[in-house]
């Protein structure tokens, strides 16, 4: 079936770091997948998304990497800031739907001082 | 724009009251979502809907009924609320491609004794 996981469910680091956040996902079939963060009490933001046709987006401060072959997604942000402490979920696109997302758990991002 | 906002951002119900929860959105978007968050969770599909007067079921629509009579509004009724309801629930707007990108409300915050 379709799933979406993380592999750390917290993540300290330190400010001015960059920050690997880490997302497996089991459709091999998937063909877009999606990185929101969530600030305590809010909604989930969109950070940024990426198709299966590529490998690498970048955006400001943050890059997503695909790994097609191991079914392996990943968010680093570059220079973590103390505003960059959120939970961060990856999502994919349904396979049957153009527009459901199976969501992950969500990794907690701690930016220690 | 507003973007998606919710009605109301906090509720306490006792068990076996009916309530019901409304969300709007002004982006003209044909796709709307209902999501429930559990502490430490990700995100679980309740109902969706993919156009005025059309609804569907998600991964946990039991306990749930909505309405979609207008594009820009979408409800979640709670016909007789019960402990396990408790939990925070976020609407969500989506447009067709090429972003499957969905934008969140503020979320609200129901507690059931």
């Amino acid at each position: 079936g379709e799933s979406v996981g993380l592999h750390l469910p917290t993540l300290s680091v330190q400010e001015g770091d960059n920050s690997i956040i880490n997302c497996a996902y089991s459709n091999s079939a998937s063909d877009y997948f999606i990185w929101y963060k969530q600030e305590s009490g809010k909604g989930p933001q969109f950070i940024i998304d990426i198709r299966s046709n590529m490998d690498k987006r970048q955006g400001q401060r943050v890059t997503v990497l695909l790994n097609k072959t191991v079914k392996h997604l990943s968010l680093q942000i570059a220079a973590t800031q103390p505003g960059d402490s959120a939970v961060y979920f990856c999502a994919e696109r349904k396979g049957d739907s153009n527009y459901q997302l199976i969501w992950g758990a969500g990794t907690k991002l701690i930016i220690k001082p | 724009n507003a973007g998606v906002t919710q009605t109301p951002k906090f509720r306490v119900l006792k068990t076996g009251q009916s309530m019901t929860l409304l969300c709007a959105q002004d982006m003209n978007h044909e796709y709307m979502y209902w999501y429930r968050q559990d502490p430490g969770m990700g995100l679980r599909l309740i109902h969706y809907s993919v156009g005025e007067g059309t609804t569907a079921k998600g991964e946990v629509p039991d306990g749930y009924n909505v309405s979609r009579l207008k594009k820009q509004n979408f409800l979640l009724g709670l016909e007789s609320a019960a402990p396990s309801q408790t939990s925070v629930y976020f609407c969500a707007s989506s447009q067709t491609l090429p972003s499957y990108e969905q934008y969140f409300g503020p979320g609200t915050r129901l507690t059931v004794t």
